[in-house]
């Protein structure tokens, strides 16, 4: 059964500095997508990265992807408090059953 | 404008009440899910669709029916309402070939359930 796992599941950072959330994952995948949610919202799709060693970037946000190690980053450059947000990734379980099952988000908190 | 609709966004239902959650998207999308959100539990799939006619179970199923007749429509069944089952739920969508694309999500439905 594919399980998903965040960490950390809160963050509170400081205006101007880096962190990186991580994303593992227990069974084969080459699909891994990182969303937003901002409170009471819906979710937005950020990025999604189809092979390892897959590097998106957008803006302050860069995602990657080692699918040998079952794990994804999403780093976070000199944040700002406009990225406060919830944030989750999800894999595809390409074993057969194509489900798409999420991580259990991480709350990202910027303070100024 | 092109997206995921759900319908109702608010529903209070008495225990053992059922009811029908509405989801419609016109992106022409094959893939279909339903999930429901709990603090502290991210999202969890209910039950989940890659196209008309076909539909399977997802990691939380028990208690909901769906079905997809039409490429466009995916409605949610609750039986029976719980107060378990108070949640808010979301509908999803993305194109079947290669999921190479990131869902579609609707507004939500925020369900309590007393």
């Amino acid at each position: 059964e594919l399980k998903v796992e965040q960490n950390p599941l809160f963050l509170s950072m400081q205006e101007g500095k880096n962190y990186t959330i991580y994303c593992n994952y227990s069974t084969t995948s080459d699909r891994l997508y990182w969303y937003r949610q901002d409170p009471g919202k819906s979710l937005e799709s950020l990025f999604v990265l189809l092979s390892n060693g897959a590097v998106k970037q957008e803006g302050r946000l860069m995602a990657s992807l080692d699918t040998k190690a079952r794990l994804s980053t999403l780093h976070i450059t000199a944040a700002v408090h406009d990225l406060s947000a919830t944030y989750f990734c999800a894999v595809v379980d390409i074993s057969g059953t194509y489900k798409y099952i999420f991580g259990t988000g991480t709350r990202l908190k910027v303070l100024a | 404008n092109a997206g995921v609709t759900q319908t109702p966004k608010f529903q209070v239902l008495k225990t053992g009440q059922s009811m029908t959650l509405q989801c419609a998207q016109d992106m022409n999308h094959e893939y279909m899910s339903w999930y429901r959100q709990d603090p502290g539990m991210g999202l969890r799939l209910i039950h989940y669709s890659v196209g008309a006619g076909i539909t399977d179970q997802g990691e939380v199923p028990n208690g909901y029916n769906v079905s997809r007749s039409t490429t466009e429509d995916f409605p949610l069944r609750l039986l029976s309402a719980a107060p378990s089952q108070t949640s808010v739920y979301f509908c999803a969508s993305t194109t079947h070939r290669g999921l190479d694309y990131g869902y579609t999500f609707g507004s939500g439905t925020r369900l309590t359930v007393v």
